[in-house]
């Protein structure tokens, strides 16, 4: 069963860089799935920021390409997250999730359980 | 980028009744790749449906899916309590992008 935790800082200031890491076990990071950042804002929906194969490569939801940085560790088994230049509107829930491909279907099938990150002084 | 729209924002049924949840593409979505998923409070979103109307592993059979193009559909056919929760749909489109509907909130009346 694979498994999947973020982790990092519950806080980061107006400007700052919002880091996080998504540990995966369970299953290997170098399987031929891409491994995905969802974020939820309080009380809102959910907003897909991009996603990293362990080749390297990467697709970026396009308002946040010009902030976000995906990156892969494979001999940690794990992938994370650089959002820059963060304001107030980045406070989220942060998930990490693996997509699948179910029957030519591409699907987030694991999910973390998802970190709170604020934005504030 | 394709926009998903649900309906109705919050739907407000009993246990026992049938739930019809509505998802609108601004363009034609292929169905392979629209999806269906679960939110509890507190709860990260679970897999429901993908490729429109095939059932995730584990999911009980009173959960369909079904439409096509830009029209979708989540059947709930006799609500559980535990079934009371938030619906997103979901689709994946090119360049890969993912897109999520803003969800439909199913309460208990």
């Amino acid at each position: 069963q694979v498994q999947l935790q973020e982790s990092g800082p519950g806080l980061v200031k107006p400007s700052g860089t919002l880091s996080l890491t998504c540990a995966v076990s369970g299953g290997s990071i170098s399987s031929d799935k891409w491994w995905s950042w969802v974020r939820q804002p309080p009380g809102k929906g959910l907003e897909w920021i991009g996603e990293i194969h362990h080749s390297g490569s990467t697709n970026y939801k396009l308002s946040l390409s010009g902030r976000v940085t995906i990156s892969v560790d494979k001999s940690k088994n794990q992938f994370s997250l650089n959002l820059y230049s963060v304001t107030a509107a980045d406070t989220a829930v942060y998930y990490c999730a693996r997509a699948g491909w179910y029957s030519s279907s591409p699907v987030f099938d694991y999910w973390g359980q998802g970190t709170l990150v604020s934005v504030s002084s | 980028e394709i926009v998903l729209t649900q309906s109705p924002g919050t739907l407000s049924l009993s246990p026992g009744e049938r739930a019809t949840l509505s998802c609108r593409a601004s363009q034609s979505v292929s169905s392979s790749y629209l999806a269906w998923y679960q939110q509890k409070p507190g709860q990260a979103p679970r897999l429901l449906i993908y490729g429109a109307s095939s059932r995730a592993t584990g999911i009980p059979d009173r959960f369909s899916g079904s439409g096509s193009g830009t029209d979708f559909t989540l059947t709930i056919s006799r609500l559980e309590p535990e079934d009371f929760a938030v619906y997103y749909c979901q689709q994946y489109g090119s360049p890969p992008v993912y897109t999520f509907g803003q969800g439909t909130k199913l309460e208990i009346k």
